[in-house]
């Protein structure tokens, strides 16, 4: 069965620095999602990307945040430089224009 | 204003139990109801969605939806140990658009 495949499982990264959370998606999708979720909290929506731009996004994704789709596969989320509330686990998610959306494993961020 | 209200429990239950989880919404423009089951620090993981008021059903699984009184439900039929996870509810308004969560119901099924 596809799946939404996320690398790394666990960033830990210093405060200030830039991390590049990775996700391929499942190849017949359309309409790319990230979200994040704080420990004990919501999972929350950042952006949603499709037809290679940002169709949407929440008003945590600022301008430190950016997302690329640079090879038809692969999508990606940077945070420019990490603050120690940016710690959460992030998810990739996708679908084919259904609701029927299917959620990566997720990337734990850690900023120290 | 929160979008969608959830119980976060925990809910605890022998098995073999049915299951009632529930979330409100107060977003009249919600036409998209997912669940969603959680293991712990694991991505969310699709059980089932509907479109509009009604009901569905996937095995020992059944979604309610009643847009009139902005409530949604998941049953969970002849629960077992295996169901212990968190389950969470979404929504959206429009296809391709953001999903908004509830927080997370924490069952325990007990053999």
């Amino acid at each position: 069965e596809p799946e939404v495949t996320q690398t790394p499982s666990h960033q830990v990264t210093q405060m200030g620095q830039e991390v590049i959370l990775r996700c391929v998606p499942i190849s017949n999708h359309l309409y790319f999602y990230w979200y994040r979720q704080i420990l004990g909290q919501k999972v929350e929506f950042l952006v949603s990307f499709y037809n290679n731009e940002i169709s949407e996004k929440s008003e945590i994704f600022d301008d430190q945040f950016s997302v690329e789709r640079p090879d038809g596969s692969n999508f990606t989320l940077k945070i420019r430089s990490t603050k120690l509330e940016d710690s959460a686990m992030y998810f990739c998610a996708g679908d084919s224009g259904t609701p029927e959306a299917f959620f990566g494993q997720g990337t734990r961020l850690t900023v120290v | 204003q929160k979008e969608v209200e959830q119980d976060p429990g925990p809910l605890s239950v022998p098995e073999g139990a049915i299951v009632s989880l529930n979330c409100t919404y107060s977003n009249s423009a919600f036409q998209y109801f997912m669940w969603y089951r959680q293991y712990s620090r694991k991505g969310p993981e699709l059980l089932m969605y509907t479109y509009s008021s009604g009901n569905k059903e996937d095995g020992r699984f059944t979604a309610q939806v009643d847009k009139s009184s902005k409530y949604i439900s998941l049953f969970i039929r002849d629960s077992q140990p295996s169901d212990s996870a968190t389950y969470l509810c979404a929504m959206s308004a429009i296809e391709g658009n953001q999903f908004y969560f509830g927080t997370g119901t924490s069952l325990t099924v007990i053999p």
